[in-house]
């Protein structure tokens, strides 16, 4: 089975601070995408990966950064965190481009 | 108007009801359509993809209709199951990584 695992489910974090979600997808996947997931408004694409160090925007990159420094993981930065980022993120991988998305559990983010 | 648009329910329905959820894509070059299922508090894992020509799951079955722009789910025989939130999922027709997901349909099935 495919794994895609996220390093935190819940964080508190406050106005300001650099914040760091991680993502780990143990099948070789070439493409690997977040995703923040608001009521209403479902699941918004920030950025997603074809390649290592290879990135490009999503629907909605402004206030976040990526690094893909290697194949299996893909990281989410929030340089100053803002109330707005308080929302379910998302960590994604395929195979294929119009591949299965497979998905992590979700990390929870609360910015205060 | 939102490139893809769902019914957000809930569609509360009795166990052994048929139940069928319309999306609609604004897009009309759109190649790929899928339905994914989201659990309670948990990530969205894929039901089924949608072909041209429909497709059959067991209970589940999904249709493509083009010339009006929507895809549709029924699922027969509802078990307690499968109370979950179904998304619509769409391609971006400017790039294949994009897919654009519905807002969901929230089905409750009671006993």
């Amino acid at each position: 089975d495919v794994k895609v695992t996220q390093s935190s489910r819940y964080l508190v974090k406050r106005t300001g601070e650099k914040v760091f979600l991680e993502c780990v997808q143990d099948m070789d996947h070439e493409n690997m995408f977040w995703y923040r997931q608001d009521p209403g408004l479902g699941l918004r694409l920030i950025y997603f990966s074809y390649d290592v160090k290879m990135k490009e925007k999503g629907d909605i990159p402004e206030g976040y950064s990526v690094s893909r420094e290697k194949k299996e993981r893909f990281s989410l930065i929030l340089e100053s965190a803002s109330t707005n980022q308080t929302s379910m993120y998302l960590c994604a991988s395929s195979l294929e481009s119009t591949g299965e998305l497979f998905f992590g559990e979700g990390s929870r983010l609360t910015v205060l | 108007r939102k490139e893809v648009e769902q019914d957000p329910g809930p569609f509360n329905v009795p166990e052994g009801a048929t139940v069928a959820f319309n999306c609609t894509y604004s897009n009309s070059a759109s190649q790929s359509f899928f339905w994914y299922r989201q659990d309670c508090r948990k990530e969205p894992k894929l039901l089924m993809s949608v072909y041209s020509s429909g497709n059959e799951d067991g209970r589940f079955t999904a249709q493509l209709n083009r010339a009006s722009q929507y895809i549709s789910l029924l699922i027969r025989d509802s078990k307690l199951s499968d109370s979950a939130t179904y998304l619509c999922v769409v391609n971006r027709v400017d790039s294949s990584y994009k897919l654009i997901f519905g807002s969901g349909t929230r089905l409750l099935v009671r006993p």
